[in-house]
């Protein structure tokens, strides 16, 4: 399976632009790009995915590097919510399942 | 009900003792997950139900785990004699045909066991 890596945390303060880093260079052409976070106590939730366009919802944009070997979550605006595990997730065809690594501690500074 | 629902929410258990812990995943998904959560780790995946069938049980850590699904609908995971190290909190999910394209896996909230 092509592995994703990220920082281990990351701060930012209220109201600012959050960009969240993932390096996957060994990604393959099938391969979906999956962010989902997981706050306190609670279960992970969908963020984004894309594959090879760059992607925006109303929580987040997903900006692709051209050669996919790379992608950034982008968060508009961190408010103290956002505070949250991040992570980035390779998957290919099908229901393989999403394998979870150890994903980016966002801290949000009032 | 709308999301994934899981129960018992909290189970405190005996070492020894079997527990069940049930998933009832949204309306129409056939695709179903268990994930594992120990204290302050990451998720680790247990098992994968397509339909009533298991194609991927890799993540089962031991024979003492198990998990069926019925109706395509309701999934149970069973531990038998259970251990401290079961100790955990025990996520469902269930998503759509074709996961890596729609993208959404839902969760549910969890079980946690605690064994004593």
């Amino acid at each position: 399976d092509a592995k994703t890596t990220q920082p281990n945390s990351m701060e930012s303060n209220e109201e600012e632009p959050v960009h969240l880093p993932c390096n996957h260079s060994t990604i393959s052409g099938t391969d979906y790009i999956h962010w989902y976070r997981q706050l306190p106590s609670q279960g992970p939730e969908y963020v984004i995915h894309g594959l090879t366009s760059n992607v925006n919802n109303r929580m987040a944009s997903l900006a692709i590097a051209e050669d996919r070997k790379s992608s950034t979550l982008i968060l508009h605006r961190a408010t103290l919510r956002d505070a949250a595990v991040y992570y980035c997730i390779l998957t290919t065809r099908g229901n393989t399942p999403l394998v979870f690594g150890k994903g980016t501690r966002l801290s949000v500074i009032a | 009900g709308a999301g994934v629902s899981q129960s018992p929410s909290n189970k405190v258990t005996e070492k020894g003792k079997d527990v069940e812990l049930r998933c009832d995943p949204i309306s129409g998904h056939t695709a179903l997950y268990w994930y594992r959560q120990r204290l302050g780790q990451g998720l680790e995946f247990l098992i994968y139900f397509q339909g009533n069938s298991a194609p991927d049980k890799s993540g089962l850590p031991s024979d003492r785990f198990s998990a069926e699904r019925t109706g395509e609908s309701v999934s149970t995971l069973t531990i038998q004699r259970t251990q401290q190290e079961d100790s955990a909190v025990y996520l469902c999910a269930s998503s759509v045909p074709g996961l890596a394209v729609s993208g959404e896996l839902f969760f549910g909230e969890g079980s946690r066991l605690t064994v004593l």
